[in-house]
């Protein structure tokens, strides 16, 4: 089975800019949540997506934002990127929640200068 | 509000040495517990999990965990290391009532001496 793939894998923007990563859960996952890791504060929750309804939401500013298809792939958005926003961004997928085991994918590296 | 606190940020060990990684959380409903491991270059995979039981869970590699309720821990533990369990290591909490978060900790490099 394959694993969550996510693309692009790194991405160069500018302050300002807006970006889009795409996510693509393992066959048969409907629930994908995304995840913003730092060094300084680790993996830090962003929101979770399930039968293309957003579920669940973390701590972020309004410039985040998701969706989900019919085929559960997900995408995510930023708008007005700022130099903070540089961070590894992380999908998961499980079947029906993250409460059970969440599976990962490798990650779209962000910088933003 | 909850959060999850691992205190050891940076481990070194040398090989067969024994290993304990602390995880502490704060929420005081009923939780799921996990460890993610992320070997260079990997992705973040799971270790192993608690959802209820036996409070003693194994995992893979060798790897088990304690939850002791009363301590709201959930700790880590390997009897002997090897080189290849160079990695960092995620502590996760989700509560499992109401409006969940998938809480993960900051995260313990552990760097194995061969």
């Amino acid at each position: 089975k394959a694993g969550v793939t996510q693309t692009p894998r790194y991405l160069i923007k500018t302050r300002g800019q807006q970006v889009t990563l795409s996510c693509s859960p393992i066959s048969g996952h409907r629930s994908v949540s995304w995840y913003q890791q730092t060094p300084g504060q680790g993996l830090q929750f962003l929101f979770e997506y399930f039968s293309e309804t957003q579920r669940n939401k973390g701590n972020f500013p309004g410039r985040f934002s998701g969706r989900q298809f019919s085929n559960s792939r997900s995408e995510m958005n930023v708008s007005t990127l700022e130099l903070g926003d540089s961070a590894l961004y992380l999908c998961a997928s499980s079947f029906d929640s993250p409460k059970e085991t969440q599976y990962f994918g490798p990650g779209t590296r962000l910088l933003v200068l | 509000a909850q959060s999850v606190s691992q205190h050891n940020h940076h481990v070194i060990l040398s090989e067969a040495a024994s290993l304990e990684l602390g995880c502490n959380y704060s929420y005081g409903g009923t939780v799921n517990l996990f460890w993610y491991v992320q070997y260079p270059g990997q992705h973040l995979q799971l270790l192993l999990k608690y959802f209820s039981g036996d409070p003693l869970v194994k995992g893979i590699k060798g790897f088990e965990a304690e939850f002791i309720k009363s301590k709201f821990s959930f700790n880590l533990r390997k009897p002997s290391v090897q080189w290849s369990d160079t990695a960092e290591y995620f502590c996760a909490v989700i509560s499992t009532s109401g409006t969940y978060k998938y809480i993960f900790g900051t995260g313990t490099r552990l760097k194995v001496l061969a």
